[in-house]
């Protein structure tokens, strides 16, 4: 039982350049969420899927996309990657969206992105 | 939606109770209050939620008030392990499944020190 995966770890891209950040988990969880988190800062929530089929924008969907691909599959893309893109991106899954113990949600390790 | 804030570092002592305090002023009727723990170079990972009262488990204790306008985090017995960044949410709960309220701010750097 993997839990949370992503891939790739690191990445650098030149301006300009577009990526898909991948994420899979196993646990059969509804929902799934992508953050970003600049040096210092807080994790602030890009995109988010409650359930295969859905996604809707979280606090900074700017320059981003995401697809829900089935249930256990959400990709984060960036078609035309800035610097302000520099970030660490996490992914989480919880088994709903909402609180309770069904809303814990599980992060993975991270994919850290420089944008050159 | 509750807005929370909490203080930016704290420090202690390999040993002692930490106790972090967390405001939420505006809290609502629906909002329960959450945290997580986050080391470096890892994502954050749950901790402990709570409505009202006294919640307790393996890892830490949830101290919330009648008002729930504050809401305290207890480690008992900390380690240098227990340094981390620890994140207070207030969620919110729909019926019909939403993520509204996922705002992890900056949190409360703890450092423990030998």
């Amino acid at each position: 039982n993997a839990g949370v995966t992503q891939t790739p770890k690191f990445q650098v891209l030149k301006t300009g350049q577009s990526m898909t950040l991948q994420c899979a988990q196993d646990m059969n969880h509804n929902s799934m969420y992508w953050y970003r988190q600049d040096p210092g800062m807080g994790l602030r929530l890009i995109y988010y899927s409650a359930s295969e089929g859905t996604t809707d924008k979280g606090e900074v969907p700017n320059g981003y996309n995401v697809s829900r691909l089935n249930k256990r599959e959400f990709s984060l893309r960036l078609e035309s990657a800035a610097p302000s893109q520099t970030s660490v991106y996490f992914c989480a899954s919880s088994e709903i969206a909402g609180v309770g113990v069904k809303g814990t949600q599980y992060f993975g390790p991270g994919t850290r992105l420089l944008v050159l | 939606l509750a807005k929370t804030t909490q203080p930016i570092s704290m420090d202690s002592y390999e040993g002692q109770e930490v106790n972090i305090t967390c405001s939420h002023n505006n809290i609502a009727t629906n909002d329960y209050i959450t945290w997580y723990q986050q080391f470096p170079s890892q994502g954050p990972r749950f901790i402990i939620q709570g409505y009202k009262t006294k919640v307790t488990n393996e890892v830490a204790s949830l101290f919330i008030p009648a008002d729930r306008k504050s809401s305290t985090l207890s480690l008992p017995r900390v380690s240098l392990s227990d340094t981390a960044v620890y994140y207070c949410l207030g969620r919110e709960v729909y019926s019909g499944g939403g993520a509204d309220g996922l705002t992890f701010g900056k949190g409360t750097h703890l450092i423990i020190q030998p």
